[in-house]
């Protein structure tokens, strides 16, 4: 089945303890993104890779790194959690525009507290 | 900066009726423009994605409609269900930097 899995689904941490969510598709898509939900705020992208080793800042970057070193992998990195990024998070992959830009899948969420 | 706006914010109809959301934003320079669908506490599910050069894709009881001059896009649903409700976001893929930026979704609440 095609599907972008994220992991852990629920976290509960604290401050300044580093943590990593991890983000895995099966399609063989070569862009992948990070997105945060907040009420009142909608979503908003975080970074964002079109390919292998490339990465680019989303509209809200800072406090997160990102990786890509493999196509189906694109974790995300918190080195030191605040609890200003307790958030809901997703993970999307799509084909990217160059190949004709299908449809963003997402994965099921991560829900992040930071203590 | 791209701004993404969907109206109204909520929306309650009786069941069987056909309605529509708006979707605008700022900047035409867009490659597509995508409808989702959000359960409470769930992850996102595309509806339907229109790219730059259509005008319109259908799915359904769904038809969304994209007119990129104007900065506007409408999901239309026909013959509402309960089943229907959730939250739908509309979101566009930037040409200059594949950004992509949400709108802040509207609440549809299809009464029986």
């Amino acid at each position: 089945e095609a599907q972008v899995t994220q992991n852990p689904r629920y976290l509960i941490t604290v401050t300044g303890k580093k943590l990593t969510v991890t983000c895995s598709q099966n399609m063989n898509h070569e862009y992948m993104s990070w997105y945060r939900q907040d009420p009142g705020l909608g979503l908003r992208q975080i970074y964002y890779s079109m390919n292998v080793e490339v990465t680019d800042k989303g509209d809200v970057p800072e406090g997160y790194k990102v990786s890509r070193k493999e196509k189906r992998n694109f974790p995300l990195i918190l080195e030191s959690p605040s609890p200003n990024q307790t958030s809901l998070y997703f993970c999307a992959s799509s084909s990217g525009r160059v190949a004709g830009a299908n449809v963003l899948t997402f994965g099921a969420g991560s829900r992040l507290t930071v203590l | 900066k791209q701004e993404v706006t969907q109206i109204p914010a909520a929306l309650s109809v009786p069941e069987g009726e056909n309605l529509v959301l708006n979707c605008s934003f700022t900047d035409s320079a867009i490659y597509n423009l995508q409808w989702f669908r959000q359960d409470p506490g769930k992850g996102l599910t595309s509806l339907l994605l229109i790219q730059s050069s259509q005008r319109e894709q259908t799915s359904g009881r769904l038809n969304a409609s994209l007119d990129k001059s104007s900065g506007r896009s409408t999901l239309y649903i026909a013959a509402s269900q309960p089943g229907d409700s959730a939250t739908y976001l509309c979101a566009v893929l930037m040409n200059r930097d594949d950004k992509i930026i949400f709108g802040k979704g509207t609440r549809l609440h299809i009464l029986p």
